[in-house]
């Protein structure tokens, strides 16, 4: 089966642009993760979806992120507008069931900001 | 908070040396412990798992045992190779929760 898909790989913006992240999770995947990862520090949790909806947004730093995930397929984050403080790596996961059975990660999408 | 704290990288060691990557968590109730790698250009993996005390996790010759006595989950391999050169990440998940916290990560160079 094809993995999960992110694009850009690499996306280089100015502070203040705008900057729209995909994911494609697995086929048939309800569960959808974003994280990211900032400046070699601790990866973490940014929100779940299940199908269409937000399982859990607690991890979303604040209001210049937006996730949406319609159709309950591929899922988009938008910055906007972006801050230094957003230069990382976004990476996104599905899962079918649990988490407990384990995720499986895109290889992320790396976000400067200048 | 729950949270995991990994040795602090880079770790360069030479071909058929032998591993460890500490790792110890905090955490309220019972978590599941995994350990993840992200090899170049690539995404996050998962290595190996464990769900309870004294449970062992094992692949690719990779080990971790989990010990609730210490809240340790160490990464260990005999004799690594060039390949094993990655990123590796320690992790938990809370019973019941659907998100992992991670530690910081560890960059391993393996040189022949």
């Amino acid at each position: 089966e094809a993995g999960v898909t992110q694009f850009p790989s690499h996306s280089v913006i100015e502070k203040g642009q705008t900057v729209t992240l995909r994911c494609d999770p697995i086929s048939g995947h309800d569960n959808l993760y974003w994280y990211r990862r900032v400046m070699g520090k601790e990866i973490k949790f940014l929100l779940h979806f299940v199908k269409e909806s937000k399982q859990d947004e607690s991890g979303m730093p604040n209001n210049r992120f937006l996730a949406e995930r319609t159709g309950g397929t591929y899922s988009t984050l938008k910055v906007q507008p972006a801050e230094l403080e957003d230069s990382g790596v976004y990476f996104c996961a599905s899962s079918r069931y649990d988490v407990d059975y384990g995720y499986t990660f895109g290889s992320g999408t790396r976000l400067t900001v200048v | 908070g729950d949270s995991v704290t990994q040795m602090e990288g880079p770790v360069t060691l030479s071909e058929e040396a032998f591993l460890t990557i500490n790792c110890t968590y905090t955490a309220t109730g019972y978590p599941s412990l995994f350990w993840y790698v992200q090899y170049p250009g690539e995404g996050l993996q998962l290595l190996l798992k464990a769900t309870k005390a004294d449970d062992k996790g094992s692949n690719k010759g990779f080990e971790a045992t989990y010990r609730k006595e210490t809240t340790s989950f160490h990464l260990e391999k005999g004799s690594v190779q060039v390949s094993d050169s990655a990123v590796y990440f320690c992790a938990l998940l809370i019973q019941g929760a659907q998100k992992l916290v991670f530690g910081q990560g560890t960059r391993l160079t393996i040189n022949p």
